[in-house]
């Protein structure tokens, strides 16, 4: 079994819709989790970041984490043509790095397109 | 766009060659970590340095190694190249002890393996 597993798709949406994307873990070491966009032919970039259970908004995206269900997820509200992208689901027993042994375990991405 | 740069983007070699990627970091940051995505992918943990050591590393042989330089900067070596080296292989610099939202990822290099 991975230690992340992810919904690969592709997933494709009308514009405005929401969106939700999903992970599920079995390391209970996992602290922190991220997502991150992957555009075409471009390095990840950080969307959201956080610790333990709970919600976390900015703008148009809320992550959710449930560490009982071991399962994180991120909704996309009202979606745009530039959100299409591959999103990655990222994970790390800790959250600082240098010093130690710092890494992140990635899902294997949901490509979204979202249609004007 | 981040401050981490990466060269070549796009590489070609054949199997049994050598090669080297190389990353600059975002300025004042003095960790670095590579990673490599396959296609259809997510990222895996190669290494990551730190002051000038291996920092920790995953699940690959030897014949990848690195290097980090006195400026941050670093490099990526893969020897006896196999085809299943072909993949997009990024760096990503952070500041030692910052959390992981200081961390930022390179455009990556291509690198496909006849």
């Amino acid at each position: 079994q991975k230690e992340v597993e992810q919904d690969p798709g592709p997933l494709s949406v009308p514009e405005g819709a929401i969106v939700s994307l999903n992970c599920t873990y079995s390391n209970s070491a996992f602290q922190y989790f991220m997502w991150y966009r992957q555009y075409s032919r471009k390095g990840p970039e950080l969307l959201m970041y956080t610790y333990s259970s709970g919600n976390k908004e900015d703008g148009r995206f809320t992550a959710q984490v449930d560490k009982s269900s071991k399962y994180i997820s991120l909704f996309i509200r009202d979606s745009q043509p530039s959100d299409s992208a591959t999103y990655l689901c990222a994970m790390s027993p800790i959250g600082y790095s240098g010093g130690s042994n710092y890494k992140l375990t990635f899902g294997k991405g949901t490509l979204l397109t979202v249609n004007p | 766009e981040t401050g981490v740069t990466q060269s070549p983007t796009h590489l070609i070699k054949t199997r049994g060659q050598q090669v080297t990627l190389r990353c600059s970091s975002q300025s004042g940051h003095n960790t670095v970590s590579w990673y490599q995505q396959a296609l259809g992918q997510g990222p895996q943990f190669i290494f990551q340095y730190y002051r000038e050591e291996e920092n920790g590393r995953g699940n690959f042989p030897p014949r990848f190694s690195g290097l980090q330089f006195p400026n941050y900067s670093s490099e990526l070596n893969v020897n006896a190249l196999e085809l299943d080296d072909s993949a997009l292989y990024l760096c990503a610099s952070n500041i030692a002890g910052g959390l992981a939202d200081t961390q930022y990822f390179g455009p990556g290099t291509r690198l496909t393996v006849l």
